[in-house]
């Protein structure tokens, strides 16, 4: 099973919401990414998470709030979004093993929509 | 991890053609990995070249390296309509699970 998955699809939410994306992926990944990608733009890293700790943060405003409770799964939570937070949010996992770089299998993405 | 810039930034081609993309980098890399995005959605991992490789092959895509002049091709042969996508580059720099860095990308487009 090569699949990463995302939920929801799609998500419309208010500014005053909170709301969780959720990733998971049964491939014994140990590394998980969130990335963000505008429209016609490339994928910007968000967050890394390394055997379920934390490990990159690419400056990320607090209004995002990831967590890896194990393994398998990875969330992004969100709170007091902006509606220029509107975009698409891309899961990807990899292998983690000594120090190689390997290659990632991204989800299908949650598209969001800030109103 | 570090940009890499593709060029060109569009191509338009008629099907059975074959399509050839470039990126640039800066500085030495461990690897070069290609990816596809279909109509924004997920990317799908195409090929890993590794520093000290030259060219690598997978179907009908052939990945080249050339790290004296910091630059990777990558070449469609006998293009086919699903083939249109956005193809990024990513080069890398470091070591292990850093997270990747994607240029604007080359949005391939084939032609009936």
């Amino acid at each position: 099973d090569t699949e990463v998955t995302q939920t929801p699809k799609h998500l419309v939410m208010g500014m005053t919401n909170k709301k969780s994306l959720k990733c998971e992926q049964h491939m014994g990944h140990r590394a998980m990414y969130w990335y963000k990608q505008k429209a016609k733009k490339p994928p910007e890293l968000m967050f890394v998470y390394s055997y379920e700790k934390l490990s990159i943060n690419e400056s990320v405003p607090s209004r995002f709030s990831p967590e890896c409770p194990n393994s398998s799964l990875l969330n992004l939570h969100l709170h007091a979004l902006q509606p220029e937070d509107s975009a698409l949010y891309l899961c990807a996992s990899s292998q983690a093993l000594g120090g190689r770089t390997y290659e990632q299998y991204f989800g299908p993405g949650t598209r969001l929509t800030v109103t | 991890s570090q940009q890499g810039e593709e060029d060109p930034q569009a191509l338009s081609i008629q099907e059975g053609e074959n399509a050839t993309m470039n990126c640039s980098y800066k500085t030495s890399i461990n690897n070069l990995q290609w990816y596809r995005q279909n109509s924004g959605r997920g990317l799908v991992h195409l090929i890993l070249i590794r520093s000290n490789e030259r060219e690598k092959h997978s179907g009908r895509l052939r990945v080249t390296l050339d790290t004296s002049k910091k630059s990777s091709s990558l070449l469609i042969t006998a293009s086919r309509a699903a083939d249109t996508a956005s193809y990024f580059c990513a080069p890398y720099s470091g070591g292990g699970a850093d997270g990747l860095t994607f240029g604007k990308g080359t949005h391939l487009i084939i032609q009936p």
